[in-house]
């Protein structure tokens, strides 16, 4: 069966320290990936999405970067935490349009 | 274009009512219609779908109405129940770029 893991659940990192969130997926080949965020209370904001390994596209222009090491694993760094950066990152993957979410991490900087 | 406009942003029903969430779009390219339902802490997860060939799908409590000419569908919840608070969006794509766009959510809340 197809599985989506993210992990920390929770992270919390003082304002200046580098981020890295990972992602994986299991029982699919060559899925679309995706990191959203979402602020408290909001809606989601597509952060990044891949359509292969090392094809990474950028649709808000931020302080986070993502990559595609492997056709399974989503990496979502930072080299330097903003407060803004605060929020609740999710990972995705899909065939077609059939989105699968992981359970999220609950990022906080401080 | 791409825009996916949801309402209300938030919702109180009492046990029982059957509460509606509203979606409209522009772009008249979009075929696939989901929604996602996601609970505090969680990931959203596929609630129900449809495609625009057919103007209602229902599955088990919950109902999705498409009216294709006024390119809005919305959601339905029948006897709804405390378990059903969570926050809703709708969502849009098309053939050949099968990206989800989103619509901003809307957070329901049942009151027993």
């Amino acid at each position: 069966s197809q599985t989506i893991h993210q992990w920390p659940a929770t992270l919390v990192q003082p304002v200046g320290s580098p981020l890295s969130l990972e992602c994986t997926v299991e029982g699919t080949s060559n899925p679309n990936l995706y990191w959203y965020r979402q602020a408290a209370g909001r809606g989601l904001q597509l952060l990044f999405y891949s359509v292969g390994i090392g094809q990474i596209s950028s649709e808000v222009p931020q302080n986070l970067s993502a990559s595609r090491p492997q056709d399974r694993q989503f990496i979502l760094s930072s080299k330097k935490l903003l407060l803004s950066d605060s929020g609740f990152y999710l990972c995705a993957w899909s065939v077609g349009s059939l989105y699968t979410f992981g359970s999220g991490t609950r990022l906080t900087v401080v | 274009q791409q825009q996916v406009k949801q309402s209300p942003q938030s919702l109180i029903v009492q046990k029982g009512g059957i509460p509606i969430i509203n979606c409209a779009y522009e772009n008249t390219a979009f075929d696939y219609f989901p929604w996602y339902q996601q609970f505090p802490g969680k990931g959203p997860a596929l609630l129900i779908a449809i495609r625009p060939d057919v103007s209602e799908k229902k599955e088990g409590r919950f109902t999705i109405s498409f009216n294709k000419s006024a390119k809005q569908f919305s959601l339905h919840i029948m006897d709804s129940q405390p378990g059903d608070s969570a926050t809703y969006f709708c969502a849009a794509s098309y053939s050949g770029n099968e990206k989800l766009t989103f619509g901003t959510g809307t957070r329901l809340t049942i009151i027993p």
